[in-house]
């Protein structure tokens, strides 16, 4: 079964400056797709960023963009120029394109953003 | 509206009761799902649907019943509510490239 781990339950970053929230996986599958969605606290889900497994590049959306490592089942999310509406739970996920299209979420990250 | 929509936002109830949370979808996405949210768990898979008339248990089936006899509707139903169902639940339908998420129902059994 697939797991996915987020390690760090609170962090805070000064406005402007840059965050990476980390989250790690563990699957025996090769095709897969992973995601970061944001919660703030209006509990809406938000899908943040979406990386598939079998792109080298990682991806970027704006000021968000991942470090996709692979063979390290490693998918960590990078926010620049952190704003105040960054303020949020962030969520990782992964899902397996075959079968069921089960999303399997992490413990989340609750980011504070600092003025 | 397009979109994914959950009723009701909000419910108290006692325990023993039971309660059914509704939620309806109109983009005909062939697979939903249903998450409790609670702290230090993060969204738990209660139960997922892959088309109308087909569902299967997740990771936290026991005292929910699901059922799907149209694509867009998707209602989950506490039997016998427990203090330990009281948590934020959200429906989600989606593809490979997304879930798209309603807004969440707050549940507290008392």
């Amino acid at each position: 079964a697939q797991t996915v781990t987020q390690s760090q339950p609170e962090m805070s970053v000064q406005e402007a400056e840059t965050v990476t929230l980390s989250c790690t996986y563990d699957t025996s599958e090769n095709n897969y797709y992973l995601f970061w969605y944001k919660q703030p606290p209006s509990r809406q889900m938000i899908l943040v960023i979406r990386q598939e497994a079998y792109k080298q590049q990682n991806a970027t959306e704006n000021r968000f963009s991942v470090n996709f490592q692979k063979a390290a089942k490693s998918f960590s999310l990078k926010i620049s120029d952190s704003q105040l509406g960054d303020t949020a739970m962030y969520f990782c996920a992964f899902m397996k394109p075959r079968g069921t299209y089960k999303y399997i979420f992490g413990t989340g990250t609750r980011l504070k953003v600092l003025a | 509206d397009a979109g994914i929509t959950q009723s009701p936002r909000y419910k108290i109830t006692e325990t023993g009761r039971q309660v059914t949370l509704m939620c309806h979808q109109t983009w005909s996405h062939s697979y939903m799902f249903w998450y409790r949210q609670d702290l230090g768990h993060g969204l738990r898979l209660i139960y997922y649907s892959a088309a109308a008339d087909i569902t299967d248990k997740g990771e936290v089936p026991d005292g929910y019943v699901v059922s799907r006899s149209k694509t867009e509707n998707f209602p989950l139903t506490l039997e016998s509510a427990t203090r330990s169902q009281t948590s934020v639940y959200f429906c989600a339908s989606g593809m490979y490239t997304e879930a798209f998420f309603g807004q969440g129902t707050r549940l507290t059994v008392v």
